[in-house]
């Protein structure tokens, strides 16, 4: 157990429908980020949040978005699915303070559109 | 123009041989951190190992070797003594703006190792 905790493991939904994915970062860690991996793709990164307030933005589609709460876990939804959208996603947190200190990454979700 | 490049497309390698997966990387940032994770069919992603761009000495860690190579911007990942657990794809990734910044990922590289 990496301490990232991403919920649901698995979800299968219906083209344009709204889903929300929830990550529960390590204790401790700030920062929160969102990636996206696509068939054959690398890791795409959607947004960062740090300690409850947007930190940085990738590339996130507008029908996408995101949030971190004051108990640091952080949603990310996704509206209007398309096809497309189905990929894994993961959540990683990091603590800091030095940039040794790496990211931590949840186990993804695994999101398929039909 | 991208930031991590890893172009082999697919490597192979005997049980117990040594293997070297490239990456190449752009940064006009002084300060910066280089990173592979394996990432197994089973998905989850596994750090292993980590370089600074101010660290004098190549990192290790264990089996896994990262020859960093600052002027020509490549940090290559050396696996030694090739283990079948092995056979994963292995991510290139690069910090860079300081401590609790973004990593940016190369689009990965499939090892498969032969018994």
């Amino acid at each position: 157990d990496s301490g990232v905790t991403q919920t649901p493991k698995h979800l299968i939904t219906a083209t344009g429908q709204r889903v929300t994915l929830r990550c529960s970062p390590r204790s401790g860690d700030l920062s929160v980020y969102w990636y996206q991996q696509s068939l054959d793709q690398g890791l795409q990164f959607l947004i960062q949040y740090y300690n409850g307030e947007e930190r940085a933005k990738g590339n996130i589609l507008e029908r996408f978005s995101a949030q971190q709460f004051p108990d640091l876990h952080s949603e990310l939804n996704l509206s209007s699915l398309e096809l497309g959208d189905s990929a894994l996603y993961f959540c990683a947190s990091s603590s800091g303070p030095t940039m040794r200190d790496g990211y931590t990454f949840g186990s993804g979700t695994r999101l398929t559109v039909v | 123009a991208q930031k991590i490049t890893q172009t082999q497309p697919g490597m192979f390698v005997q049980e117990k041989e040594a293997v070297t997966l490239d990456c190449t990387y752009d940064t006009s940032d002084p300060s910066y951190g280089l990173f592979w994770y394996k990432q197994p069919s089973s998905g989850e992603m596994i750090f292993l190992i980590y370089q600074g761009s101010y660290d004098q000495q190549n990192a290790t860690e264990g089996r896994y070797s990262l020859n960093f190579q600052k002027a020509r911007k490549s940090a290559n990942l050396v696996i030694s003594a090739s283990q079948l657990g092995d056979s994963a794809m292995y991510f290139c990734a690069m910090r860079e703006g300081g401590a609790n910044s973004k990593l940016t990922f190369g689009k990965g590289i499939t090892l498969s190792v032969r018994p």
